[in-house]
């Protein structure tokens, strides 16, 4: 079956303490994101890479870091949580060009 | 800054009737507008996927319209069922580059 995998669904940790969401996909996908979603604001693109080892900055991508060493694998990094993290974490991968997205089930994060 | 601002918020419906999300946006220059449906506590799932060139495209009840003269998108529900309670996402690429332009979202109630 095809799937973007998100690992954990949940996590509850304390400020500071590094974490990582892992997220993979099994579809040969070039394009995979990040996004996290808040009450009133809605879904923004964290980070977002186009192929292996290529990576970009999103709209909000303090505080995060990704790495994309394999094609279907593409982490989440917070190297130093904060509380302002607290948030729910959308991974989604797609071909590239102008093709449907498949999304995650979501990670949601409570930094403590 | 790029905008994507969707009208109503939210709205609630009596199954069986039709109902139309408004979607307005300032990205340009414009690579394709997609809507997405998203239920509660699940990942986004893509509905329609428009580029500059369509101005109507169709997934079973749901139709999507563009108009990328005025820079206005609409979706429109017909007969709606209770499962169509979601939130109703409309995003927009920019043409050369992939920092995804979301809006907030349209929230849907269909009472029986």
């Amino acid at each position: 079956e095809a799937q973007v995998t998100q690992n954990p669904r949940y996590l509850i940790t304390v400020t500071g303490k590094k974490l990582t969401v892992t997220c993979s996909q099994n579809m040969n996908h070039e394009y995979m994101s990040w996004y996290r979603q808040d009450p009133g604001l809605g879904l923004r693109q964290i980070y977002y890479s186009m192929n292996v080892e290529v990576t970009d900055k999103g709209d909000v991508p303090e505080g995060y870091k990704v790495s994309r060493k394999e094609k279907r694998n593409f982490p989440l990094i917070l190297e130093s949580p904060s509380p302002n993290q607290t948030s729910l974490y959308f991974c989604a991968s797609s071909t590239t060009g102008v093709t449907e997205a498949f999304f995650g089930q979501g990670t949601r994060l409570t930094v403590v | 800054k790029n905008q994507v601002e969707q009208s109503p918020q939210s709205l609630i419906i009596l199954e069986g009737k039709n109902c139309t999300l408004q979607c307005n946006y300032t990205v340009s220059p414009f690579s394709n507008l997609r809507w997405y449906k998203q239920d509660t506590g699940r990942g986004p799932v893509s509905l329609t996927i428009m580029t500059f060139s369509e101005n109507t495209k169709s997934n079973g009840r749901y139709t999507a319209t563009l108009d990328a003269d005025t820079k206005q998108s609409s979706l429109h529900i017909t007969a709606s069922q209770l499962s169509d309670s979601a939130s109703y996402i409309c995003v927009v690429t920019p043409a050369g580059n992939n920092r995804l332009a979301f809006g907030k979202g349209n929230q849907v109630v269909v009472i029986p």
